[in-house]
Parts: structure tokens; C-alpha cells; sequence
């Protein structure tokens, strides 16, 4: 993989659903993997910086986990609910800041 | 509010004329970071400044310059300006380098005419 990459692009999802996005990324010249929730008209928020091969974070209901051997990081939204309704970023660092396309979440009440 | 603020939060200007975006950072963050955000692209890294030195550099533009100041705000300028230069850029900071949480501005909205 040479660039980060982002997968669904896009998703709907009935409220109380949950869901998961997929982050990859060049495991080669790995710093971390920065996750951002992105609403429309606002700036990037912060979620969760991973560094660590096995690392796991959480914050209410979202949780991400981080794979660097094989260049992948899991987003997890538990109960999905309208306000979760955004686009979610992932980046990678290495020498540089490399930032998925995002994918697109849609919570439907 | 993340505490980074940008300056101005828009600007309309002409093609061939030059700009300056000024960004503060976080109270305490050493570290700042530019990004550009055009029509359809995703977000692009531009450079990084820690405690006034470049750090980190990415797709920036030759046109494109920035310097962080002894007081850490920031200042990217933008000179000869295209059409396509027509981006939201955003200012990030953090406390020091990759692997810490970057905080947003609000971004300043440039139109090239």
C-alpha cells in the first residue's frame, strides 16, 4: 500500500446499529495512526492517536484498534446514533502526514 | 472550540496577488502544522513548524511559504496565486511531534478570482 486508504467510502446505518470502517496504511516508516471525526462546516476533531502494534483506544462508544505489521487500523462506532453522523478520517505519519479520503457516515433516526 | 485560531476566516483575492493566513496555537503546543483542503481532494499536508524550525515538509508549493515566530503563531504565505489555489486551509497544532493529538483551527476559506 503506498497511500492511506479508507474503506467504505460511504455508509447508512439504522440508529442502535453498529459499524466499522477500515484505515490502511504503508507499514513501512510508521509513526502513528491518527484518527479525526470531521462534521460538515466544522473542523477535524481528534479522536484517538495510535502508535502501538496491538494498540486499542476508546472513548464512550467508539473504539479503534491499530495493526502496523500489516498496515491496517479499525474504527468501531457501538450503538450508532444520528449525532454520530460524519466523516471519519484516518492519517498516517512517517515522515510526513498522509490522510485518507474519509468515509462518510449516515445515521439514519 | 480547540483553541488554535485562524486568521482571517476569509478572503477573496485575485489571481497573481499574495496572501498571509496567520494561525495561533493551543496554549503550550510547540508544534504547528498547515493543511489544504481543495474542491474534491482530500486533506493535504503542507509543512510543519516546531518551537520556530521546520520539522516536516509536504506537497507545499514553491510559491508557498511559511515561518513560525518566537511567540509560536504561524504565518503561511501564499504568492502568485492561481485559481487553483482556492482551498480551505487549516492550521493543526500539537504538543510536539507525530505522535501527539493535533488540534484544529477553523480553517481559512481562500477564493482566487
Amino acid at each position: 500500500i503506498l497511500n492511506v486508504e479508507q474503506s467504505p467510502q460511504s455508509l447508512h446505518v439504522q440508529e442502535g446499529d453498529s459499524t466499522n470502517f477500515t484505515c490502511s496504511f504503508p507499514s513501512s516508516n510508521f509513526y502513528a495512526l491518527h484518527w479525526y471525526r470531521w462534521e460538515t462546516a466544522k473542523s477535524p476533531e481528534a479522536l484517538f492517536v495510535m502508535t502501538l502494534n496491538g494498540d486499542e483506544k476508546k472513548k464512550g462508544r467508539i473504539s479503534a484498534t491499530l495493526n502496523t505489521k500489516e498496515g491496517y487500523s479499525y474504527l468501531y462506532i457501538k450503538g450508532s446514533q444520528p449525532e454520530d453522523s460524519a466523516t471519519y478520517l484516518c492519517a498516517s505519519t512517517g515522515n510526513q502526514f498522509y490522510f485518507g479520503t474519509g468515509t462518510s457516515l449516515t445515521v439514519i433516526p | 472550540d480547540s483553541g488554535v485560531t485562524q486568521t482571517p476566516k476569509h478572503l477573496i483575492t485575485a489571481t497573481g496577488q499574495r496572501v498571509t493566513l496567520r494561525c495561533s496555537p493551543r496554549s503550550g503546543d510547540l508544534s504547528v502544522y498547515w493543511y489544504q483542503q481543495s474542491l474534491d481532494q482530500g486533506l493535504q499536508f503542507l509543512i510543519q513548524y516546531y518551537n520556530g524550525e521546520e520539522r516536516a515538509k509536504g506537497n507545499i508549493l514553491e510559491r508557498f511559504s511559511a515561518q513560525q515566530f518566537p511567540d509560536l503563531h504561524s504565518e503561511l504565505n501564499l504568492s502568485s496565486l492561481e485559481l487553483g489555489d482556492s482551498a480551505l486551509y487549516f492550521c493543526a497544532s500539537s504538543l510536539s511531534g507525530h505522535t501527539d493529538t493535533q488540534y484544529f483551527g477553523p480553517g481559512t476559506r481562500l477564493t482566487v478570482l
